[in-house]
């Protein structure tokens, strides 16, 4: 099975830097998702890591080191419109995602 | 353009009831699955499948049944409902190859 650890909260001020952490331990290993998800929508994708290393896109970055099952999603330049719920999900060698419970974001003006 | 379209949107079901909630998507995807959302414990899936005429159990799958007659539709069932069955559940979809998941926009159900 699969254990997926990620803080519940975090809060943090308009323009500034955020990153939320994801610890996981798996039976299978087939990469790792972040997800966002504004309040009373569905997730929507954001990154994937499968190798170890930094994946850059726009103001997210997302990190993973596969022998310490760890991964962080950093958000840079953070906009009001950024608050919402970050799911860390790790897909198993059956092609299935297991998410985590999910950190939500919180940006203060 | 559709994507991944569940309905209904919400429901109000008596406990004891039958219940099927469906999903139906149009991006040839060859995955799908199920996943019921609850305050705390994050998306956990309840049924999935690899291709037409496949399934398999998830995390969550007392309670619940799945068929896969052909690649687009997906429907999830309820034999008889009980209040704990109450959640938000979301279909999504996928190609294996890529793992990315598309989600419908769910269903919130709540059994009484």
């Amino acid at each position: 099975g699969q254990n997926i650890d990620q803080p519940t909260e975090m809060t943090a001020t308009e323009g500034a830097i955020v990153q939320i952490n994801c610890t996981y331990q798996t039976s299978g290993f087939n990469g790792l998702f972040w997800y966002q998800q504004h309040a009373g929508e569905a997730p929507t994708f954001l990154s994937y890591n499968v190798l170890d290393g930094l994946e850059e896109k726009g103001r997210f970055s997302s990190f993973l080191s596969r022998s310490k099952g760890y991964s962080y999603l950093l958000l840079k330049e953070l906009q009001m419109k950024d608050s919402a719920s970050y799911l860390c999900a790790v897909r198993d060698n059956d092609y299935k995602l297991s998410f985590g419970a999910g950190t939500t974001v919180t940006v203060r003006a | 353009t559709a994507g991944i379209t569940q309905a209904p949107t919400s429901q109000i079901l008596a406990a004891g009831r039958s219940m099927t909630l469906r999903c139906t998507q149009d991006m040839r995807h060859n995955a799908m699955y199920w996943y019921r959302q609850d305050l705390g414990l994050g998306l956990r899936l309840i049924h999935y499948s690899n291709t037409a005429g496949t399934t398999g159990k998830g995390e969550v799958p007392d309670g619940y049944s799945v068929s896969r007659a052909n690649t687009d539709d997906f429907p999830l069932t309820l034999a008889s409902a009980v209040p704990s069955q109450t959640s938000v559940y979301f279909c999504a979809s996928s190609y294996t190859e890529t793992g990315e998941l598309f989600f419908g926009e769910g269903s919130r159900l709540t059994v009484l």
